[in-house]
């Protein structure tokens, strides 16, 4: 079981939908990270949370670190939202490893 | 700043030759990371440095070597491609570890193939 799983994996959606991903981990943590990677393969960092609620335009991330349980929202999504969305975490013992989701992959149609 | 910068953006290699891999940041970042990433697959880390003269393996280190000689650059090296070796590389940045500046900072990737 990989120690960080996202879900979906795929996601198709249409302009102006309200979309959701999620992003569950095993390990213990010091942060989480949400990243976009673009189709020509450029990754951004969006946010690094460690608590709470954090945004940014149309976008909201929260995590819930009881659950190990973290959510990437986007209020009404654009087809330039269309990206690859990925979690990562990194781990609290002292290694700084980070441990990377696979990714879900977002497609918003117009 | 120009951030991450990597060198060359695509490369095709022959099974057994050697290249290096470019990765300069001008954010002056203690931690810098390689990782690959395959097809359908998460990021994998290669190797990563918490500052110059430090290196450490991440979760795939084998067939590749690293350096950091300087704060800026962290160059990876693979000395006999395989094609397994295939994949598209990121170099990545960040303040520290612990404090509050660890947003990573990514390069904009090389793209390696090797036949």
């Amino acid at each position: 079981k990989n120690e960080v799983e996202q879900s979906p994996q795929n996601l198709t959606a249409q302009e102006g939908e309200f979309i959701t991903i999620n992003c569950s981990y095993s390990v213990g943590i010091s942060a989480l990270h949400w990243l976009q990677q673009h189709p020509g393969g450029g990754i951004v960092s969006l946010f690094m949370l460690s608590s709470g609620k954090k945004k940014h335009g149309r976008l909201i991330a929260t995590i819930n670190i009881q659950e190990k349980h973290s959510s990437l929202h986007i209020t009404a999504s654009h087809p330039r939202d269309s990206a690859v969305y990925i979690c990562a975490v990194r781990s609290r013992f002292g290694d700084d490893k980070i441990i990377f989701g696979k990714g879900t992959r977002l497609h918003i149609l117009p | 700043n120009a951030g991450v910068t990597q060198t060359p953006k695509f490369r095709i290699l022959k099974i057994g030759q050697s290249m290096t891999l470019q990765c300069t940041q001008d954010m002056n970042h203690n931690y810098m990371y390689w990782y690959r990433q395959d097809p359908g697959m998460g990021l994998k880390l290669i190797y990563y440095s918490v500052g110059a003269g430090i290196t450490d393996k991440g979760e795939v280190p084998n067939g590749y070597n690293v350096s950091r000689s300087t704060t800026e650059d962290f160059p990876l090296r693979l000395e006999l491609a395989a094609p397994s070796q295939t994949s598209v590389y990121f170099c990545a940045s960040t303040w520290t570890s612990g404090g509050p500046y660890n947003e990573q900072f990514f390069g904009p990737g090389t793209r390696l193939t090797v036949l």
